[in-house]
């Protein structure tokens, strides 16, 4: 099945600077890749996601960048904010319809 | 619209106690989705429903865990007997068309936090 491996773990930085979030999938099938994030006793909320087709996404301060070919994709966040501060997911949708989520990053944005 | 709507938000039990959980899915969504998320964990999937049949429960413990959605609708999850590590957030998803080629996006509730004891 899809293995989801995401990096780092834990992310601190500065109000203003931007924050990168990595993901590797193994399931070359795999069409399509959200990304999560989720704050304390809330459920995951959707923030951006990113369809096989395409490299790029772009909204407001988030990004997404998907490279098929190395099988890899990224969570860009400029001009963090305090509220950014939350654990983020990725996930990959393998064959079957079935998200498999990555193990979580917590970025914290200090002021 | 309104979002996914769980109850309870909270569960204390004791093992080898039965506790259920119920889930209503955004209005007019056709998939849901049952996932647990154990702490420090990215959620896993449990069990998909179209409508009111499932799709797959490959990864539901069926000694132990059921889920059904009558009527196509509402779904409740059942766990019992309960053991320590099923401990987790039970979170209900949905969305408006599954299938490995519609990628329409998940939506997640705030789940039920169980606590076993």
């Amino acid at each position: 099945g899809e293995n989801v491996e995401q990096h780092p773990s834990t992310l601190s930085v500065q109000e203003g600077d931007s924050a990168v979030i990595k993901c590797t999938y193994s399931d070359s099938a795999s069409n399509y890749f959200p990304w999560y994030k989720q704050e304390l006793g809330k459920g995951p909320q959707l923030i951006i996601d990113i369809r096989s087709n395409v490299g790029e996404k772009k909204d407001q301060r988030i990004a997404v960048t998907l490279n098929k070919t190395a099988k890899h994709f990224s969570l860009h966040i400029t001009e963090t904010q305090p509220e950014d501060s939350a654990v983020y997911f990725c996930a990959a949708k393998s064959s079957g319809d079935k998200l498999t989520f990555g193990t979580g990053t917590r970025l914290a944005v200090r002021p | 619209e309104a979002g996914v709507a769980q109850s309870p938000r909270y569960k204390i039990i004791e093992k080898r106690q039965s506790v259920a959980f119920w889930c209503n899915p955004i209005s007019g969504h056709a998939t849901l989705y049952w996932y647990q998320q154990i702490l420090g964990q990215g959620p896993k999937l449990l069990i998909q429903f179209q409508n009111n049949g499932v799709v797959d429960d490959s990864q539901l413990p069926k000694d132990r865990f059921s889920a059904e959605r009558l009527k196509g609708v509402d779904s409740t999850l059942k766990i019992q007997p309960a053991k320590l590590e099923d401990s987790a957030v039970y979170l209900c998803a949905s969305s408006s068309q599954g299938g490995l080629y519609s990628n329409q996006p998940q939506h997640f509730g705030d789940g039920t936090r169980l606590s076993i004891l």
